[in-house]
């Protein structure tokens, strides 16, 4: 049974770093995807980035200078580090796995972030 | 970047109702483009791979067309479960979603 979890700290200080880790069970680091998205409250969903199969990683553009994913295969996690955070990054981040389809059929179920001093 | 717009933003429709919701790319995305249901609380779930593809589980209302720029997810008889935010992303390179439409029951 593939499955996903998001976990990490629920509230974050402005200009301070974000890092979360999605850990998953029922399949490989090494022949599945993991893709980072997010949603604001009450907004819409925003893809941020992607881990490879193969170690590879690719991000949207605008959150680029921010963001960096890695992961450690051996534990079955996939890591998030974004810096400089502001109010506008508070919403909820998920983890989700796609294989070579591309479509994201497996979803963590979010953790919640609150960027405020 | 390929841009993904969703129209309406918002319907309120009556169970047993059809409903279309449109989603259109900036540029060709052939195929690529899958669709997921959000309800309030939960993890967007896949509906429609592919634009036409359902994914395992989902009810046979459900139905998703087009090609090129344009694409349609349908749903034929809403049943009040169907009450969500529904999402359309293109899929492959750089995923992008688009604005979502929010669907009410009346």
């Amino acid at each position: 049974q593939v499955q996903l979890k998001e976990s990490g700290p629920g509230l974050v200080q402005p200009s301070q770093t974000l890092s979360l880790t999605c850990t998953v069970s029922g399949f490989s680091l090494t022949s599945y995807n993991v893709h980072w998205v997010r949603q604001p409250p009450g907004k819409g969903l925003e893809w941020m980035g992607r881990m490879r199969y193969n170690g590879d990683t690719s991000y949207n553009s605008a959150l680029k200078s921010r963001l960096s994913i890695s992961r450690d295969t051996s534990k079955n996690q996939v890591f998030l580090k974004m810096n400089s955070l502001q109010t506008d990054d508070t919403g909820t981040y998920y983890c989700t796995g796609t294989g070579s389809s591309g479509y994201f059929d497996y979803w963590g179920q979010g953790v919640m972030v609150t960027v405020s001093s | 970047n390929i841009v993904m717009t969703q129209s309406p933003k918002s319907m309120s429709i009556s169970v047993g109702d059809r409903v279309t919701m449109n989603c259109k790319a900036s540029q060709n995305v052939y195929n690529n483009i899958a669709w997921y249901q959000q309800k309030p609380g939960q993890s967007p779930k896949l509906l429609i791979y592919y634009a036409s593809n359902r994914y395992n589980g989902v009810p046979d209302r459900f139905t998703g067309s087009g090609y090129g720029t344009d694409f349609t997810l349908t749903i034929n008889s809403v049943q009040a479960e169907d009450a969500a935010f529904y999402y359309c992303q293109r899929i492959y390179n750089s995923p992008t979603f688009g604005g979502g439409t929010k669907l009410e029951l009346k």
